[in-house]
């Protein structure tokens, strides 16, 4: 079982959709981050939070320690949305830490 | 600000030869991480470096790989020899401080072939 499990794996949404995507750990970690990969390549961190919520603009995360899940919501969701979600966790391991990924989630919104 | 740089965008080179690559991180940051990015095995961290030392070096996949961090601005991955399999997108980020839990910056990436 792998120690960062996203879903779903794709995901089609029309565009002004709600989207939901989840992230669930297994590790006791000090951070999580929500990445986003367009069509293109380039990687962007969209958030890192350790406890709570934030929110920027029209995406929201949430994170919930004691069951070891996140979600990321899309609220409004526009065809420029479309991309890759990744969510990573970081985690100490005795002296070092780990940076683990998911292996993200698809989102395709279309008009 | 540029944001972080790397070198060469493309890379196509055949089995054997020494690949370098190279990157730039945001003035005034003092981590810098490597990572490679596979269809098989998705986003992987390979090294990063505080304050110019390496860290952490546990994800390098093998003693074909190494990376230098000389100075704050500017760090090199090396694969010798490569081989077909080290075929990737390979990325740079950095971030503000010295720890795997805080926000970092990604660069655009180095897409290496090797035929």
């Amino acid at each position: 079982k792998n120690e960062v499990e996203q879903s779903p794996q794709n995901l089609t949404a029309q565009e002004g959709e709600f989207i939901t995507i989840n992230c669930s750990y297994s590790v006791g970690i000090s951070a999580l981050h929500w990445l986003q990969q367009h069509p293109g390549g380039g990687i962007v961190s969209l958030f890192m939070l350790s406890s709570g919520k934030k929110k920027h603009g029209r995406l929201i995360a949430t994170i919930n320690i004691q069951e070891k899940h996140s979600s990321l919501h899309i609220t409004a969701s526009h065809p420029r949305d479309s991309a890759v979600y990744i969510c990573a966790v970081s985690s100490n391991t005795g002296t070092a830490s780990k940076l683990t990924f998911g292996t993200g989630t698809r989102l395709q919104v279309t008009l | 600000d540029a944001g972080v740089i790397q070198s060469p965008r493309h890379e196509v080179t055949e089995m054997g030869q020494e690949v370098t690559l190279r990157c730039k991180p945001i003035s005034g940051h003092n981590s810098l991480f490597w990572y490679r990015q596979t269809m098989m095995r998705g986003l992987e961290l390979l090294i990063y470096f505080n304050n110019n030392v390496p860290i952490d070096d546990s994800g390098m996949p093998e003693d074909r790989f190494s990376a230098k961090m000389p100075n704050a601005s500017f760090s090199t991955l090396k694969i010798q020899p490569s081989e077909p399999r080290d075929s990737a997108v390979y990325f740079c980020a950095s971030s503000g401080a010295g720890s795997l839990a805080d926000t970092q910056y990604f660069g655009p990436g180095t897409r290496l072939t090797v035929l």
